[in-house]
């Protein structure tokens, strides 16, 4: 298995510019989450969906947009980056149910200038 | 709302020494807890999880953790520290209860920095 896979692993974007945030997922499970994480502040979560179809808010979802049209692809997307965007993104996935641990991807690190 | 403290930005230990991360929690109803590990420019690591039964719970790479209900807390522990054990930690909390969320909520992590 690949676990969770994410594309790009770096990008530097002009303000104004979009992009899509690539994360793939072959353990056939159901929630998957996309998570930002800046210096100290730990991860702050994005959107979450719990199956293909359904998408929810997490903490931070202004200027981000996902979608889930397969149980394995979450994109994530930036639209009219700006520079408080600037941070590493983290997409993870899990089971369903609260017991379950996440398995993440190894990050996209982007920059907005 | 469930909410994760990390009291400590920064851990140091001498290697061979044991070592401590603390977290406490705040959730509805009982907790299932998780701790992560990032290693630098890597992705979180499951290290191990509590969900039920005996509050010593064993993990990876010879961690561990205790569950205190009175105390809502859920150390990380090592007996002897490691130089690799270097990295950043995080705790997680979700509930099981209804009412509570079953999105985890993360601390905001603590180095761990284990000198030789």
């Amino acid at each position: 298995n690949a676990g969770v896979t994410q594309t790009p692993k770096f990008r530097i974007l002009k303000i104004g510019q979009s992009m899509t945030l690539q994360c793939t997922q072959d353990m056939n499970h159901n929630y998957m989450y996309w998570y930002r994480q800046d210096p100290g502040m730990g991860l702050k979560l994005i959107y979450y969906s719990v199956g293909a179809g359904i998408t929810d808010k997490g903490e931070v979802p202004n200027g981000y947009n996902v979608s889930r049209s397969t149980t394995e692809d979450f994109p994530l997307r930036l639209e009219l980056a700006a520079p408080s965007q600037t941070s590493v993104y983290f997409c993870a996935s899990s089971y369903s149910g609260p017991i379950n641990e996440q398995f993440f991807g190894p990050g996209t690190r982007l920059t907005v200038l | 709302a469930q909410s994760v403290a990390q009291p400590e930005d920064q851990v140091n230990v001498a290697e061979g020494n044991p070592l401590t991360v603390k977290c406490t929690y705040s959730v509805s109803g009982n907790p299932y807890l998780f701790w992560y590990v990032q290693y630098p420019n890597r992705g979180l690591q499951f290290l191990l999880k509590y969900i039920t039964g005996d509050n010593l719970v064993k993990g990876s790479y010879g961690f561990e953790a205790e569950f205190n209900k009175s105390q809502t807390s859920f150390h990380l522990k090592k007996p002897s520290a490691l130089v690799s054990d270097s990295a950043l930690y995080f705790c997680a909390v979700r509930a099981s209860a209804s009412g509570g969320s079953y999105i985890p909520t993360f601390g905001r992590g603590t180095s761990l920095i284990v000198h030789p």
